[in-house]
Order: structure tokens, then C-alpha cells, then sequence
């Protein structure tokens, strides 16, 4: 089963846009992490954050987390064409180790 | 720092035969993950090692799926016989992990071996 759902299934944009992405889940927490896919290639980790915090920064990436709505945004500013993947959600269940993922948002940054 | 290993990165078998994959997690990450991976899906997760004992294989189709995590440390994961709804990436990851916490961290991918059952 799939515990988070992200939002929208697709999403295309400009280069230099902004993209915002965003996942809900069902269950309790310790964290959530948002990877990258690109075509063909392994998931590379973006940024986690835990239950306890609300928003982290990484570069251009900017995550929220609202334990109370159980859902998360990513959002990429000044988007590139490299940026061209597919975006997932992964949480980690409270009190246990498994990290389950999404059905990923795939997005096009066209140039 | 080197990655997660896996091999092979392609597989084509036919249906009914069996088929095994391989993983070198990273030097010292106690869990160790098997994702199976259809095109256009997110990873589904099939088995979670801590160290050489199993955490989870809930979603592993023991009928003809079985793995195993030899010495805490490589794993191999098997299909027998296959059938042909098994054709995706099968994705192996590791993490370190808070154990102290209870808590999982950012898990290292591989590149993935996709199969394609015919």
C-alpha cells in the first residue's frame, strides 16, 4: 500500500517558474522526505523533515510540513530544466522504520 | 563514500523462469530496503532488513518472492517462477538509522535492475 499521495499527478512549467508539489498521507509520522527520479535512474534524496518541524530549506527547495492536515508541499523556485523528474514522498511511520512512497508527481520544466 | 551496488542493471526472462537480483547496501547502513518499481508508479516496498533480521514483508508475494540478507550486510532477491506482471525496476536501498530514536533516516538508493518478464 501507498501512503502518501502526491499532488498533481503531472505538472508543467517554464523555466524560471516556480513548482509546487504536494503530498498527503494517512498515518502517524516521525518524517517525511521528498526524492527525485529522473528517467531511468535511481531515487536521490532531496530533504527530510521530521514530525517536529514545520518548514526546512535546501537550496532552492523549500519544504512545509502540517502534521495536522498530515500533508506536505515541496515547492522549487527558479526552475530549471534539469529540474525535469519525477518528485516523491516518502514518510517514515511512527514508532517503526519502514518508509513508504507515493505515486509521484512528474514534472517538465520546459526551457 | 560508495553507493549502494546492484546487479544486474537489466534482466529479460521468460515467464516461469527464475531470476535473482544482488545488493551491496552502503559500508555500515543496518537497514536495508527492496523496492519493486512499475513504470509510471511510485516504489512499492517489498522487504525491509535491520541488520540480517526482516522488519517487514508485508507486501512481499512469498509464493514466489523470497529474499535474503546474508551476515546483516548483501542481500539477493529472488522470483521463482516469474510471471509476467513481475516486469518493473527493482529498486535495493539502505539507510543508517536512528535505532536510539526509533526513527528512520534518508535512504541511498541503487540504480535499480529492471526486469522484463516475456
Amino acid at each position: 500500500s501507498q501512503q502518501g499521495e502526491e499532488d498533481p499527478q503531472a505538472l508543467s512549467i517554464q523555466e524560471g517558474e516556480n513548482a509546487t508539489m504536494n503530498c498527503s498521507y494517512k498515518t502517524s509520522i516521525n518524517n517525511l522526505q521528498w526524492y527525485r527520479q529522473n528517467s531511468g535512474r535511481g531515487l536521490v534524496h532531496l530533504i527530510l523533515i521530521r514530525s517536529n518541524e514545520r518548514e526546512k530549506h535546501s537550496g532552492r527547495l523549500r519544504v512545509t510540513l502540517d502534521t495536522s492536515k498530515k500533508s506536505s508541499s515541496l515547492l522549487i523556485t527558479a526552475s530549471r530544466a534539469a529540474d525535469t523528474a519525477s518528485y516523491f514522498c516518502a514518510t517514515g511511520e511512527t514508532g517503526g522504520f519502514k518508509t513508504i512512497f507515493g505515486a509521484g508527481t512528474r514534472l517538465f520544466v520546459k526551457a | 563514500e560508495a553507493g549502494v551496488a546492484q546487479s544486474p542493471r537489466y534482466k529479460i526472462i521468460e515467464k516461469r523462469q527464475s531470476v535473482a537480483f544482488w545488493c551491496n547496501p552502503i559500508s555500515g547502513h543496518a537497514t536495508l530496503y527492496w523496492y519493486q518499481q512499475i513504470l509510471g508508479q511510485g516504489p512499492k516496498l517489498l522487504i525491509q532488513f535491520q541488520n540480517n533480521g526482516v522488519v517487514d514483508d508485508s507486501q512481499l508475494p512469498k509464493d514466489r518472492f523470497s529474499a535474503e540478507r546474508l551476515k546483516g550486510v548483501d542481500s539477493t532477491l529472488k522470483i521463482q517462477p516469474a510471471k509476467l506482471e513481475d516486469s518493473a525496476v527493482y529498486l535495493c536501498a539502505s539507510s543508517l538509522d536512528e535505532a536510539l530514536l526509533s526513527m528512520n533516516t534518508e535512504a541511498f538508493f541503487g540504480q535499480g535492475t529492471r526486469l522484463t518478464v516475456v
